[in-house]
Formats: structure tokens, sequence, C-alpha cells
């Protein structure tokens, strides 16, 4: 099963606060996760790749851990720019690309 | 810089068919595999299709597997998606991205498709 379960849907937290969103992968797919940030009207951005490496500019705020099926994205004090949708992303074969349903970040 | 821009979006009915396009500029579109990913109205992202940097391996979504096809031509830079048989729920922005192992490391700003009688 290629299907990549994210949770919660949607969350609201306070400025400063640490969020975590969770992505299942349907099998094992090792480190192949990444996660994308896609703000409002605009378009994605790739955030983390092989599960916990950073891509480029960053910031040191945001971080990935998890392996195998169960992964996790954490933002530590979160900022109002966080404001965004964010998607798991496995990529452990060309064959089963896909997407999780993605989880709304709003600040209360 | 990387730049992805498409076109080729509008108001379809059902059953018609649309190309839509992607011309790349600032790297070697050549040396590049490209996604095309869909995004309809107020919903999350779906993987639509990927090409390798010579065509020589495509890969489709199951959503769309048999009325959609992926091609390029490296001589202009561009990118494309035939999209067949046109339905509802093809509605959606419609993005290219660069390719880098897998990962969608460049995306366009997307151009809409949106499928009604």
């Amino acid at each position: 099963d290629i299907q990549m379960t994210q949770s919660p849907s949607s969350l609201s937290a306070f400025v400063g606060d640490r969020v975590t969103v969770t992505c299942r992968a349907g099998q094992d797919i090792s480190n192949y996760l990444a996660w994308y940030q896609q703000k409002p009207g605009k378009v994605p951005r790739l955030l983390i790749y092989a599960a916990s490496t950073l891509q480029s500019g960053v910031p040191s705020r945001f971080s990935g851990s998890g392996s195998g099926t169960e992964f996790t994205l954490t933002i530590n004090s979160l900022q109002p720019e966080d404001v965004a949708t964010y998607y798991c992303q496995r990529y452990n074969t060309a064959l089963a690309l896909a997407f999780g349903g993605g989880t709304k970040v709003e600040i209360k | 810089q990387v730049q992805l821009v498409e076109s080729g979006g509008g108001v379809v009915q059902p059953g018609r068919s649309l190309r839509l396009s992607c011309v790349a500029s600032g790297f070697t579109f050549s040396s590049s595999g490209m996604h095309w990913v869909r995004q309809a109205p107020g919903k999350g992202l779906e993987w639509v299709a990927l090409v390798s940097l010579d065509e020589s391996f495509k890969n489709y979504a199951d959503s769309v597997k048999g009325r959609v096809t992926i091609s390029r031509d490296n001589s202009k830079n561009t990118l494309y998606l035939q999209i067949n048989n046109l339905r509802p729920e093809d509605t959606a922005v419609y993005y290219c991205a660069r390719d880098l192992n897998l990962l969608l490391d460049y995306w366009g700003q997307g151009t809409l498709v949106t499928v009604s009688s």
C-alpha cells in the first residue's frame, strides 16, 4: 500500500509552542520521506528530505525524525510565518510516489 | 535562477482533451527528470506523473493512468502533459516540478484546469 497518512489534518497552536505532525507509510520506506511546506496562496517548498535533513535555507526550528513507517515533523517555537499546510512525500521508488493528505497549521 | 512556467490551462468540457506545457529555464533541462503534480481546489497535493531526462522511464498515478501522457522536448526545454477524456475530478491547479532523486526541488506557479460543461 503506497498511501501516506498524516495526522492531525489540522492543528492550532500558540506562537512559541512546539508543534508535531505525524506521517505514516503503508509499508517500510526506510528514510525516503520528505516534507513540503505550502503557505496560503503559494507554491509548495521542499523543507526536509531523507526524513531528517533540512533543505538549504530552512530555519533550524524545523526538524524531522523517523524511519520505516512512522515519521514526525516538529516545529520548535512556532512562528507566525510557519502558518501553512505541511505534506509528507514518500520517494523510496519511482513506482510509488505519493503525498500525504496534508496538515494545516494555524496560530491561536 | 530556476524557472518553471506552466501554460495551457483553462475551462474545458468533460470528455475533451487538453495539453499542458511547462517551459524551463535556469538549469540544464535535459539533465533532469520532471514531474507533474496537481491540487484540486481546497485539497491536497496529488502526484500525477514523472518522466526521466531522456523519456526512457515514465510513471503515472493510478488515478490518471491510461488517460494521461507525460512527454518532453529537450530541444525546447519544455515538458508536456496530455490529458484525455477530461472529467470534473480533473479540475485542479497543475504544477510542473523538477526532479532531484525523486524529490521535487523547484515548482512552477501552476496552471488551472477547470472541467465543466
